[in-house]
Formats: C-alpha cells, sequence, structure tokens
C-alpha cells in the first residue's frame, strides 16, 4: 500500500523567508502524481502545485515550487517570500493513475510577522 | 469558478440520529469523494464515487453509506450516529480519464458533532 509522510507537524516562517516543508512517499510503481494541497483557516482545501511522476523537471507556481526526487522518494515544498497568507495546514498527497488520492497527515505551517 | 457545496458548516446531533451530509459540485465532474479529517490522521476517504449510482468503498467505510441518484450530488448517510464519528467532513470533486492525474476540488467542510 501507499503511504505518504509528513514527519514535522508545525513549522514556523519568518514573512519574506523561505520555508522548505518535507514529504517522503512509498511506492512501487513508476507512474504516479504527487500534489500539495493548502487548507487555510476558512477550511477550503485548494491545490498549490501539481508534479507527474515521469516529468524529471520540478513544477514551479509563482512562488511555489517543488523539489522531487524519485529515486529518494522525496517531494519537498518550497515557499519563497513567505506572506502572511500562506499560514495554513499543508498535505502532501500521492495518486496512482486512475486510483484514489492518498494524503499524509498534515504540516501546520504558520508565518511570523 | 469550479465550485463544490456542502449542506451545512457546522451540525450537532445526538448518538442514534441518522445523519445526512449533502455535497453539490457544478462542474459535471464525473468523480466525487467523501473524506473525514481528524487531527494528526490527515484526510481518510470514506468513500467515492466514479458515476451516477456507483461507489466505491474507500479506506474507512464502516457506520457510513452513500448515494449518488444524480451526477452533481453525493451524499454521505450515518446511519446512526455515534460519538466516534465527530469529525470535519470534506467532499471533493474531480475529472476522469486517461491517467486522471486530475486535481481534486474540495468543498468547504462540515464540522459535525455527534453528542
Amino acid at each position: 500500500a501507499q503511504t505518504v509522510t509528513q514527519s514535522q507537524p508545525e513549522m514556523s516562517v519568518q514573512e519574506a523567508e523561505t520555508v522548505t516543508l518535507s514529504c517522503t512517499y512509498d511506492t512501487s510503481e513508476s507512474d504516479y502524481y504527487l500534489f500539495w494541497y493548502k487548507q487555510p483557516p476558512s477550511r477550503q482545501m485548494i491545490l498549490v502545485i501539481r508534479q507527474e511522476a515521469y516529468k524529471q523537471q520540478n513544477a514551479t507556481e509563482n512562488r511555489f515550487s517543488v523539489n522531487f526526487q524519485k529515486a529518494a522518494k522525496s517531494f519537498s515544498l518550497k515557499i519563497s517570500d513567505s506572506q502572511l497568507g500562506d499560514a495554513a495546514m499543508y498535505f502532501c498527497a500521492y495518486r496512482r493513475p486512475n486510483s484514489k488520492l492518498t494524503f499524509g497527515k498534515g504540516i501546520t505551517l504558520s508565518v511570523r510577522p | 469558478d469550479v465550485k463544490v457545496t456542502q449542506s451545512s458548516r457546522y451540525l450537532v446531533k445526538r448518538t442514534g440520529e441518522k445523519v445526512f451530509l449533502e455535497c453539490v459540485q457544478d462542474m459535471d465532474h464525473e468523480n466525487m469523494f467523501w473524506y473525514r479529517q481528524d487531527p494528526g490522521l490527515g484526510l481518510r476517504l470514506i468513500y467515492f464515487s466514479y458515476d451516477v449510482k456507483m461507489k466505491e468503498k474507500g479506506d474507512i467505510p464502516e457506520g457510513y453509506s452513500v448515494s449518488r441518484e444524480k451526477k452533481e450530488r453525493f451524499s454521505l448517510i450515518l446511519e446512526s450516529a455515534s460519538t466516534n464519528q465527530t469529525s470535519m467532513y470534506l467532499c471533493a470533486s474531480s475529472l476522469t480519464g486517461q491517467g486522471a492525474g486530475y486535481e481534486q476540488y474540495f468543498g468547504p467542510g462540515t464540522r459535525l458533532t455527534v453528542t
């Protein structure tokens, strides 16, 4: 069974600084998708960034980028120039093609002004 | 804009009551999902549906059932609510298709308390 591990329950970052959230996963598949979701205090979960396993290039969305290490089964999220609105719970998730999403336990990120 | 709505943000029910949680999406998505979210446990899949009248058990289906009579609506039913079903319930929907690396769109969640 696939598992997704987010080992740190909480992190804190100073506004305007950079923070990296870690995620590892366990799979024997070669074709899959990885996601980072953000859940702000208002609770509506939204997609931050997606990575297809067959793509070697790391995905980037504005201030958000990933470090995808397929051999190490690692998928970390880097947030640059952190803003107060980045404070939220972040979930890493894995999905095989046409299968269900498996989520990590999440990490709570706080941003200090 | 993509929209997934849930019938209630907060709900308080008594032990033994039958509880209905409703979810509606307006994106013509084939797939719909029900999760529960508990601190320290992340999101766990209860049931999902890939078509009208079709359903599949997720990781924790015990104590729950679902109904999907129309494509846009997916209901979660607690036949006899118990205190251990106190939780946050999230509904989501997504497209289907080859690869299906499509994102899931989430509703705002329903905080259910069973007393």
